[in-house]
């Protein structure tokens, strides 16, 4: 059974802190994925990942950052929390072969940043 | 610039009832359009996808039509069953060479009433 893990599924933390996320797919998959969803916003990418060690920005990539130095974790920084950063994470993992399109997500990390 | 649009952010339907979920699109590359649904505080799960070169895939309750001259697909659920309240995104895969992201509708939340 494909499986994807996130750290925690709750998160409450201070203005400025220095927040990780962390996520693990157990399927081997090359392409990993985070996005964070809001109300009436749908779902953005924020940060993906084809390799260990590779990423690309998403759409909306600006105060955060990335770290992929193992094949099945992926992690997300928050350098700085900020208010606005409060939402909904979501990691998730794809394989780049049949059926590319169909992608894993973990049950998501609901921070609060107060 | 939403390249796949959701128009309609709730529907409501009665049980036994079909449901109609519509999706736009402007990009005319996309290869596979795909139907994710998500139930609170859980992460999406893939439902059922198309090819681009197909007009209608069914998997049981689950059918999904696409009309490409009008770029506009929808997922019809019969018969809508209370467990199928949850919000489905539409999403949109590019073409092969660039195959790892994808593109996302807002959202449409359906509940349906027993």
């Amino acid at each position: 059974d494909v499986k994807v893990t996130q750290s925690s599924r709750y998160l409450v933390k201070r203005t400025g802190e220095k927040v990780f996320l962390e996520c693990v797919q157990d399927m081997d998959h090359e392409n990993m994925f985070w996005y964070r969803q809001d109300p009436g916003l749908g779902l953005r990418l924020i940060y993906f990942s084809y390799d260990v060690k590779m990423k690309e920005k998403g759409d909306i990539p600006e105060g955060y950052s990335v770290s992929r130095e193992k094949k099945e974790r992926f992690s997300l920084i928050l350098e700085s929390a900020s208010t606005n950063q409060t939402s909904m994470y979501l990691c998730a993992s794809s394989s780049p072969g049949y059926r590319y399109y169909e992608q894993y997500f973990g049950p998501g990390t609901r921070l609060t940043v107060t | 610039d939403q390249q796949v649009k959701q128009n309609s952010p709730s529907l409501s339907v009665q049980e036994g009832r079909i449901s109609i979920l519509n999706c736009d699109y402007t990009n005319s590359m996309f290869d596979y359009f795909l139907w994710y649904k998500k139930y609170p505080a859980e992460g999406p799960t893939f439902l059922i996808s198309i090819s681009s070169i197909k007009d209608k895939n069914e998997d049981g309750r689950f059918t999904v039509f696409l009309n490409k001259s009008a770029k506009h697909l929808s997922l019809h659920i019969v018969p809508s069953q209370p467990g199928d309240s949850a919000v489905y995104f539409c999403a949109a895969s590019p073409n092969a060479g660039n195959n790892r992201k994808l593109i996302w509708g807002l959202g449409t939340s359906l509940g349906v009433n027993p």
